[in-house]
């Protein structure tokens, strides 16, 4: 079945720091991809997408990059804020028997400090 | 633009009753989705709807466990004969666009707690 794998949080960093969080995936087809965050008290809301392989998806300085030669999908911004806090999750779409069915990861933690 | 909204926010129930809870969709959404988060994990996709059909319900935890979209617009699921392993967050999504590709938009969710 179709499964994707995040690194464990909490990601602790200073703000201005370089942010990766690593982001694999397994898939019997060709998944859509997507970063969703959820801030301290809110639902989760779609960060960024990326559709095919090579694409790049982008929003608020995060970046990231489908690649299917690694299936992976790593979550990137050159520097981070304290505001960045948040758990950020990995998720894919992908049609299974008919239907698509999301699958999220189990989420990163990020705490940024000032 | 009302977002996604869910009620009640809290439920807290004695083993073995029966709860259903609610989802109002973005009006124009035709897809609907319920998952269930546990704490610590990401979320669990249970079922969907596209309009009032039931796409796929083989994720359904248990047949204690349905929903139901009648006219296409807010849904419910309702568990029955609740056990302590229910307890956790369930989640409601809806999206515009049928395929891999829709962005979904959830609610803030509907905390279960089974005592």
């Amino acid at each position: 079945g179709n499964s994707v794998t995040q690194m464990e949080g909490p990601v602790t960093l200073s703000e201005e720091a370089f942010l990766t969080i690593n982001c694999t995936y397994t898939a019997t087809g060709y998944p859509s991809l997507f970063w969703y965050v959820q801030y301290p008290g809110e639902g989760l809301q779609l960060l960024l997408k990326a559709t095919k392989a090579d694409d790049k998806g982008s929003n608020k300085g995060f970046e990231a990059t489908y690649r299917k030669e690694t299936t992976s999908f790593h979550l990137e911004k050159g520097s981070v804020q304290v505001s960045d806090s948040a758990v950020y999750f990995c998720a894919l779409s992908d049609l299974t028997g008919g239907s698509y069915i999301p699958t999220f990861g189990r989420g990163t933690s990020l705490i940024v400090h000032p | 633009d009302t977002g996604v909204s869910q009620d009640p926010r809290h439920k807290i129930t004695k083993r073995g009753q029966n709860v259903t809870f609610r989802c109002d969709p973005i009006s124009e959404h035709n897809r609907l989705y319920w998952y269930r988060q546990t704490l610590g994990q990401g979320p669990e996709f249970l079922t969907y709807f596209q309009n009032e059909a039931q796409l796929e319900k083989s994720r359904l935890l248990s047949d204690r466990f349905s929903a139901e979209r009648p006219k296409g617009s807010f849904s419910t699921l309702e568990i029955q004969h609740t056990e302590q392993g229910d307890s956790a967050m369930y989640l409601c999504a809806s999206s515009l666009m049928p395929g891999a590709t829709d962005t979904q938009y959830f609610g803030p969710g509907t905390r279960l707690t089974v005592l």
